[in-house]
């Protein structure tokens, strides 16, 4: 069974600023690997499927990047919309999220 | 437009019993697996459930195998999640997801389009 942990739980940041999200499986994974955000009172939504191929209609600003075991996730050049909690999944297991917040 | 649309949540007892509805538009229902998450009050998400697109095979989290049934009915274009001997712990907001990547058979390499959630309560 996979287990994801995601790092680091926090984030503060200002707009602007560049996040750098970590997901560490505890076995090697295949690439295929989602990221997805989660804003108060709404559902997930796709923002990276297949570790680095964005989903429909999500900017440039955020990237994918990874392979064996770590995982990464970067929204650079924050927006206000961006402040939001991020999972990573593969297969059926979800990570625990990381929360971006406004510093 | 893409839209899944859940219903069913509600307040029931320990021990007792809820079906979930989910209503799929705007896309070839039979043609995708799908799932059903869920996210406890404060928590991540927690996968609990799938079917394939045809509705012959079905999988479920250790969580809640035995107690839970996922169906679908292609000719409504819904999916169901029939759930028994709820516990506490079932407490959740529950989602229905579709999966990115066409295909018969669940692949979970993403789910783009995700309801907006029931709430389904487990309390005395």
């Amino acid at each position: 069974e996979i287990v994801l942990t995601q790092s680091p739980a926090t984030l503060s940041l200002s707009p602007g600023e560049r996040a750098t999200l970590s997901c560490r499986a505890s076995q090697t994974i295949a690439s295929y690997l989602a990221w997805y955000q989660q804003r108060p009172g709404q559902g997930p939504r796709l923002l990276i499927h297949d570790t680095s191929i964005r989903a429909p209609g999500i900017p440039g600003r955020f990237s994918g990047s990874g392979s064996g075991t770590d995982f990464t996730l970067t929204i650079s050049n924050l927006e206000p919309e961006d402040f939001a909690i991020y999972y990573c999944q593969q297969e059926k297991a979800f990570g625990p999220g990381s929360k971006v917040e406004i510093k | 437009e893409v839209q899944l649309l859940e219903s069913g949540g509600n307040l029931v007892q320990p021990g007792g019993s809820l079906r979930l509805s989910c209503a799929a538009s705007g896309f070839t229902f039979s043609s995708y697996a799908m799932s059903w998450v869920r996210q406890a009050p404060g928590k991540g998400l927690e996968w609990v459930s799938a079917i394939s697109g045809g509705g012959s095979t079905t999988y479920y989290a250790d969580s809640v195998k035995g107690r839970f049934t996922i169906s679908r009915d292609n000719s409504k274009n819904t999916l169901y999640l029939q759930m028994h001997s709820l516990r506490a712990e079932d407490t959740a907001v529950y989602y229905c997801a579709k999966e990115y990547y066409g295909g018969l058979e669940p692949n979970y390499y993403g789910f783009d389009v995700w309801g907006q959630g029931t709430t389904v309560t487990v309390s005395s």
